[in-house]
């Protein structure tokens, strides 16, 4: 069983359309959470940054942690179609290297 | 500010070569990771530099190695290639280790004959 699992999609949905992404996770002393985004091509792009539970929000996006549960959430709000992309979790205990999830394909249709 | 940079972009290499990889992180970062993606595993690190001194590794064999130079400059080797190596490398650069943000570069996109 892998670390971090999510799940790979793909995932297709209308332009406007709130977006629902998900992580789950097995090692409980993981303490850093982070959503990436990787375009075509490209590197992936830090998107999101939260610290133990809880929720954190920056304009469309929402990033939600719930360490009972050992699920953390990605929300996307008023989706576009230039959010289209492959979206990564990744999560880090202490100063240890960076587990990432499998990475869900986006595609937002106009 | 010039973002992370990696060469070769594209690398075709035949079972038994080997490979080296290069990254050049922003300026004034010091610490260099590298991973490995390919569809059926995701991103998997490889190994974190930070000052010359190779601080984490993956689970990779040891047929996968890698430096850093004193101006930072990373590179990362692949000897006795196999198809399974065939894969996108991704380098991504910090200031410092621990939590501090890590830049991605565009990839090295490996294929293995």
């Amino acid at each position: 069983q892998k670390e971090v699992e999510q799940d790979p999609g793909p995932l297709s949905v209308p332009e406007g359309a709130i977006v629902s992404l998900n992580c789950t996770y097995s090692n409980s002393a993981f303490q850093y959470f982070m959503w990436y985004r990787q375009y075509s091509r490209k590197g992936p792009e830090l998107l999101m940054y939260t610290y133990s539970s809880g929720n954190k929000e920056d304009g469309r996006f929402t990033a939600q942690v719930d360490k009972s549960s050992k699920y953390i959430s990605l929300f996307i709000r008023d989706s576009q179609p230039s959010d289209s992309a492959t979206y990564l979790c990744a999560m880090m205990q202490g100063a240890q290297k960076l587990v990432f999830g499998q990475g869900t394909r986006l595609t937002i249709n106009p | 500010k010039a973002g992370v940079t990696q060469t070769p972009r594209y690398l075709i290499k035949t079972r038994g070569q080997q490979v080296t990889l290069s990254c050049s992180p922003i300026s004034g970062h010091r610490s260099v990771s590298w991973y490995q993606q390919t569809p059926g595993q995701g991103l998997q690190f490889l190994f974190e530099y930070f000052s010359e001194t190779q601080r984490n590794k993956g689970n990779f064999p040891g047929r996968f190695s890698g430096r850093q130079f004193s101006n930072s400059r990373s590179e990362m080797n692949v000897s006795t290639l196999e198809l399974g190596d065939s894969a996108l490398y991704l380098c991504a650069s910090s200031l410092t280790v621990g939590v501090d943000e890590q830049f991605f570069g565009p990839g090295t996109r490996l294929t293995v004959l």
